[in-house]
């Protein structure tokens, strides 16, 4: 059974950093796309960014381009994103989710990871 | 914020059909294949259509998703009390190059 548990989220200062992490079991993590998607309190789904599955390709939303990062670790099958100057605009919650079909197809979804900037 | 557009709410009694649209442009939709999500308040998306017509293991036949030119269109057959729920369009944009969610659709049971 494909499981994606996410966590680092919490409460952060306006241009702080936190970094999420999404630990992944239950496929050949290095084998799969993995995206990040955010959904702000009542509002809908907001790509965020990918990495293909050796981490060599990767894509932004042009709203966190220059200051979030995605990267992912084969060894220990986990997927991060370092969030960094943040502001109150990137309150949401994050959602890592894999793409089993390697055509932005996000199939499998974690449960999500609240984070709340705000001072 | 969002480049394919939906309506806000749709509503039917059980047993009805819905359907949801979905406009996008010829960098999205017009060239990449289209997904639709369904999510209950409080829990993550799931996966409901994939490649314009495809359905998940798991997902019942009264779904069905359909794409033509830019736009694309979401049917829900037999319209049951458990499909209340938010959903959403989504594809690839080859000019932000990025995913492109809809604005998501209210469906009601009434």
């Amino acid at each position: 059974e494909v499981q994606l548990v996410e966590s680092g989220g919490g409460l952060v200062q306006p241009g702080g950093s936190l970094r999420l992490s999404c630990a992944a079991s239950g496929f050949t993590f290095s084998s799969y796309w993995m995206h990040w998607v955010r959904q702000a309190p009542g509002k809908g789904l907001v790509w965020v960014s990918r990495i293909n599955s050796d981490g060599s390709i990767t894509s932004y939303a042009d709203s966190v381009k220059g200051r979030f990062t995605i990267s992912r670790d084969i060894a220990k099958n986990t997927l991060y994103l370092q969030m960094n100057s943040l502001r109150a605009e990137d309150t949401a919650v994050y959602y890592c989710a894999r793409d089993p079909y390697s055509s932005s197809c996000l199939g499998d979804w974690g449960q999500g990871t609240l984070v709340t900037v705000s001072s | 914020q969002s480049v394919l557009t939906q309506p806000p709410s749709a509503s039917g009694t059980p047993g009805q059909r819905v359907t949801i649209s979905c406009s996008g442009s010829s960098s999205n939709i017009g060239s990449n294949t289209v997904n639709w999500y369904q999510q209950f308040p409080g829990t993550a998306p799931k996966l409901l259509i994939y490649s314009n017509n495809q359905r998940p293991s798991g997902v019942p036949d009264r779904f069905s998703g359909s794409k033509s030119g830019t736009s694309a269109s979401l049917a829900i057959s037999g319209l049951q009390s458990e499909d209340e729920a938010d959903y959403y369009c989504a594809a690839w944009d080859d000019s932000l190059n990025g995913y492109v969610f809809g604005t998501g659709t209210k469906v009601t049971v009434l």
